[in-house]
């Protein structure tokens, strides 16, 4: 059973528009959480993280919100930007080696 | 620069071979990981190894080996190849090789197999 889940596989967005990203948890000792971004025919990369003693990490254009109490995450994207079109995972760790990861979200961004 | 190397972007091989993934990367990295990509599915963790000689199964190990004889080397076998195992296959490492260490993996490019 997956304990991370992104329940929209898809989102559509207008270029210059707040893209919302979201992520559910069902593992309560996860303590590390972190969003990948990959392109067709490419590997994930590394796009933001957070630790759960936070509720928010800013980096850029990239925002994450925690709701530890909801086991809720979200990635905000502001603007959104054509390059941003991709596909998103949501990851989570509970201080082990492991990252477990959600099905992703394909955001497309319309010019 | 970090790098990720896997072998083959694109295999094609029949039921019942025997297929071999190498990873290597140049990072001097503790952790390894192989992954699998599938629609709806997300990445699923088959084995990881933490160290060189060591191997951890992952969530979903069945029908899958792994070898790391040298630090920069992880390999994965599929004993016999079945059509379920047609996915695309990530590898990836992490500086860290303790646990508890939550340091980002960096990925390879990927192996996409097809199994006929």
């Amino acid at each position: 059973d997956q304990q991370v889940k992104q329940n929209s596989p898809s989102l559509s967005v207008q270029e210059g528009r707040i893209s919302i990203l979201n992520c559910d948890y069902t593992n309560s000792m996860f303590d590390y959480f972190l969003w990948y971004k990959k392109y067709p025919a490419e590997g994930p990369t590394f796009l933001i993280s957070i630790s759960s003693i936070k509720d928010k990490n800013e980096d850029g254009r990239f925002t994450v919100f925690l709701n530890k109490s909801a086991k809720h995450l979200s990635l905000h994207i502001v603007p959104s930007q054509p390059g941003d079109s991709a596909v998103y995972f949501c990851a989570a760790s509970a201080n082990d080696y492991k990252l477990s990861f959600g099905a992703g979200t394909t955001v497309t961004v319309r010019a | 620069d970090v790098k990720v190397t896997q072998s083959s972007r694109y295999l094609v091989k029949r039921t019942g071979e025997k297929v071999f993934l190498e990873c290597v990367q140049d990072m001097d990295h503790e952790n390894m990981f192989w992954y699998r990509q599938d629609p709806g599915l997300g990445l699923r963790l088959i084995y990881f190894s933490y160290d060189v000689k060591m191997k951890e199964k992952g969530d979903i190990p069945e029908g899958y080996s792994v070898s790391r004889e040298k630090k920069e080397r992880f390999s994965l076998i599929l004993e016999s190849a079945s059509t379920n195992q047609t996915s695309m296959y990530l590898c990836a490492s992490r500086p860290f090789g303790e646990p508890g260490a939550t340091g980002e993996l960096f990925f390879g490019e990927g192996s996409r197999l097809t199994v006929l």
